[in-house]
């Protein structure tokens, strides 16, 4: 069984463009949440989504959006880029009413600003 | 602003050691405390998640307790491999939704 798959692994682009990273959830789960992780930090919530709709906002700014399809894939997707948006971005999956049971991640997609 | 302290931020230990971690999170609104190890190049993947006040959990050598009155959790490792050389991280959930906050994680070395 296929855990979290996120895509790509690796991924430059200059600052001002615009980037959208993929994520496809361990099968059984119905709830996608991203997370950054900068050099040093623990990963920091962005969003979560379920039945396709936005169910809790981390502290980010709008330039970050995102999207559930109905499959409960998810893409994120950031706008005007900026140098401190280089970060290691972490897909989990995990189903709602799993109370006692652990998120799964994905290993996650690197950014690189330029 | 909810914190989630994790000490100490790196451990460097023989092949045999045992060896403990803390991780501190607000004692409000508690919902859940999970345990995650991140060996590099590869996905944090759950070692446990604990729900109740007094919870102790153990998988193999490592063992976790939890006290949400004072907001804090301990993992142990018994008997230190090289293959539990990893970053250790700790997530508070609290009963508003579904988003973790993770501490900073603590590195653990253990050498042959």
């Amino acid at each position: 069984d296929a855990g979290v798959t996120q895509s790509p692994t690796h991924l430059i682009k200059t600052r001002g463009q615009q980037v959208t990273l993929r994520c496809s959830p361990k099968s059984g789960h119905d709830t996608v949440s991203w997370y950054q992780q900068a050099l040093g930090q623990g990963p920091q919530f962005i969003f979560q989504y379920y039945e396709e709709e936005e169910r809790q906002r981390g502290n980010f700014p709008d330039r970050f959006s995102g999207h559930q399809f109905p499959n409960y894939s998810s893409e994120l997707n950031v706008n005007a880029l900026l140098l401190g948006d280089s970060a290691l971005y972490l897909c989990a999956s995990s189903f709602i009413g799993g109370r006692n049971y652990g998120y799964t991640f994905g290993s996650g997609t690197r950014l690189t600003v330029v | 602003i909810l914190n989630v302290e994790q000490s100490p931020q790196s451990l460097h230990v023989q092949e045999g050691d045992s060896t403990n971690f803390t991780c501190s999170f607000p004692s409000s609104n508690f919902y859940a405390l999970h345990w995650y190890r991140w060996e590099t190049a590869k996905s944090p993947e759950a070692l446990f998640v604990m729900t109740l006040n007094g919870d102790e959990k153990k998988k193999g050598r490592i063992s976790a307790t939890l006290n949400t009155k004072e907001g804090y959790s301990y993992l142990y490792i018994k008997g230190s491999q090289p293959e539990d050389s990893a970053t250790y991280l700790c997530a508070f959930k609290d009963n508003q939704g579904g988003k973790l906050i993770f501490g900073q994680g603590t590195e653990l070395s253990v050498k042959p």
